[in-house]
């Protein structure tokens, strides 16, 4: 009964480093999301993807690319990480249409 | 105008006092709404649906008001464990599932 699961849960890296945080769920959900929590701007919707091999932009996706070879799993790659990308990181996925989402626990990055 | 609107708080009550939330949203066409409870440094977790006619699971009772356009979180006989953030959530059913998140109530329930 895993559900969505991240990893790391902790990462701190310094500026330019680049990394991959990684999600997979278990519920045959095609739709999976990221988002960025960052204090008084609730969640942000960095990158989607409807199904394998399908991505797309959300409303903060400079810096982020992401890719869906498989149902299960989409990660998140920070190409040349900045300060401003610290934050809590959480991966999400649907079954789409009006369905709710289901979280992993969240990524808590550090940038210096 | 934000896509969604909350209002932040704190709100701090007693236990066993009722308090309610509401939550506005921009897009008319918006077709689905929940409400999710986020714990201190958590995840986000399925609180409730929001069904148009209203619905009610427990202690907690969601509305939806499209006229209005907002969607409201009554909680009855409040307690301790109740205290956290409640995000308001739409999907703003532009094609795909575009959900936009409120930046959260806060609710402190004290003894």
């Amino acid at each position: 009964n895993a559900g969505v699961t991240q990893t790391p849960k902790f990462q701190v890296l310094k500026t330019g480093q680049s990394m991959t945080l990684q999600c997979a769920q278990d519920m045959n959900h095609e739709y999976m999301s990221w988002y960025r929590q960052d204090p008084g701007m609730g969640l942000r919707l960095i990158h989607y993807s409807v199904g394998a091999g399908i991505t797309d932009q959300g409303e903060v996706p400079n810096g982020y690319n992401v890719s869906r070879s498989t149902t299960e799993d989409f990660p998140l790659r920070l190409l040349s990480a900045a300060p401003s990308q610290t934050s809590v990181y959480f991966c999400a996925s649907s079954s789409g249409g009006r369905t709710p989402l289901h979280f992993g626990n969240g990524t808590r990055l550090t940038v210096t | 105008r934000k896509e969604v609107e909350q209002d932040p708080g704190p709100f701090n009550v007693p236990e066993g006092a009722t308090v309610a939330f509401n939550c506005t949203y921009s897009n008319s066409a918006s077709q689905s709404f929940f409400w999710y409870r986020q714990d201190c440094r958590k995840e986000p977790k399925l609180l409730m649906s929001v069904y148009s006619s209203g619905n009610e699971d427990g202690r907690f009772t969601a509305q939806l008001n499209r006229a209005s356009q907002y969607i409201s979180l009554l909680i009855r006989d409040s307690k301790l464990s109740d205290s956290a953030t409640y995000l308001c959530v739409v999907n703003m059913n532009t094609g795909f599932q575009k959900l936009v998140f409120g930046t959260g109530t806060r609710l402190l329930v004290s003894p």
